[in-house]
């Protein structure tokens, strides 16, 4: 099952710069796009969404964007901080239901 | 800040056995998960519940699991007769409004099966 991916399975990035980690997904249906964050030996912690009505959303650091025609998202961190180093998941659902379908993880490091 | 708990957090048991994960959602959460993530794999969903019934399942979620919330605080996941390949971590979910997507999970029960 790959509806949602995430290509890179890691990505190395200086602290201060710009951090961009990338999902794609097949499911024409899904209609709301997550990323989540991981840190070991914690569950998944939200931390931003955005709808199939809009082509970005942000917060703070943490923008999202979202390309319908390609079905790409991305999440960007700016500036990048060591202590966003975790494996982020790209998430989607449909259908007003809470479903999740997560992609595979990208593990971010931050090096100071 | 309020968060759902899970207990145990790790659990060793012999193939054949029965298991119950127990978790405790968020005080004012409506609708409840269970997801797992075997190891390296993906995170993915077993089931959904509101109203003190099962709203969504997946394929994984077969005879063997089932789900109950026998009182007003507390949602458990068994597996009646556990296989080698239900070992994962199993993370419990709560969410105040379904459509959202906006879940808050625990920190997960890793269930190991010999």
């Amino acid at each position: 099952d790959q509806q949602v991916k995430q290509n890179s399975p890691s990505l190395s990035v200086q602290e201060g710069r710009i951090s961009i980690l990338n999902c794609d997904y097949t499911n024409s249906m899904f209609d709301y796009f997550l990323w989540y964050k991981k840190y070991p030996a914690e569950g998944p912690t939200f931390l931003i969404s955005i709808s199939s009505i809009k082509d970005k959303n942000e917060d703070g650091r943490f923008t999202v964007f979202l390309n319908k025609s390609a079905k790409h998202l991305s999440l960007h961190i700016v500036p990048s901080q060591p202590g966003d180093s975790a494996v982020y998941f790209c998430a989607a659902h449909n259908n007003a239901g809470n479903m999740l379908t997560f992609g595979g993880g990208t593990r971010l490091m931050v090096k100071p | 800040e309020p968060e759902v708990t899970q207990t145990p957090s790790h659990q060793v048991t012999q193939m054949g056995q029965e298991v119950i994960l127990r978790c405790v959602p968020i005080s004012n959460h409506l609708y409840f998960y269970w997801y797992r993530q075997i190891l390296g794999q993906k995170v993915e969903f077993l089931v959904s519940f509101y109203n003190n019934e099962i709203s969504e399942k997946s394929e994984i979620f077969d005879d063997q699991f089932s789900v109950e919330r026998p009182d007003g605080s507390n949602f458990t996941l068994k597996i009646r007769s556990t296989k080698l390949e239900d070992s994962a971590m199993y993370f419990c979910a709560s969410s105040r409004a379904r459509g959202t997507g906006e879940l808050f999970f625990g920190e997960g029960s890793r269930l190991t099966v010999l």
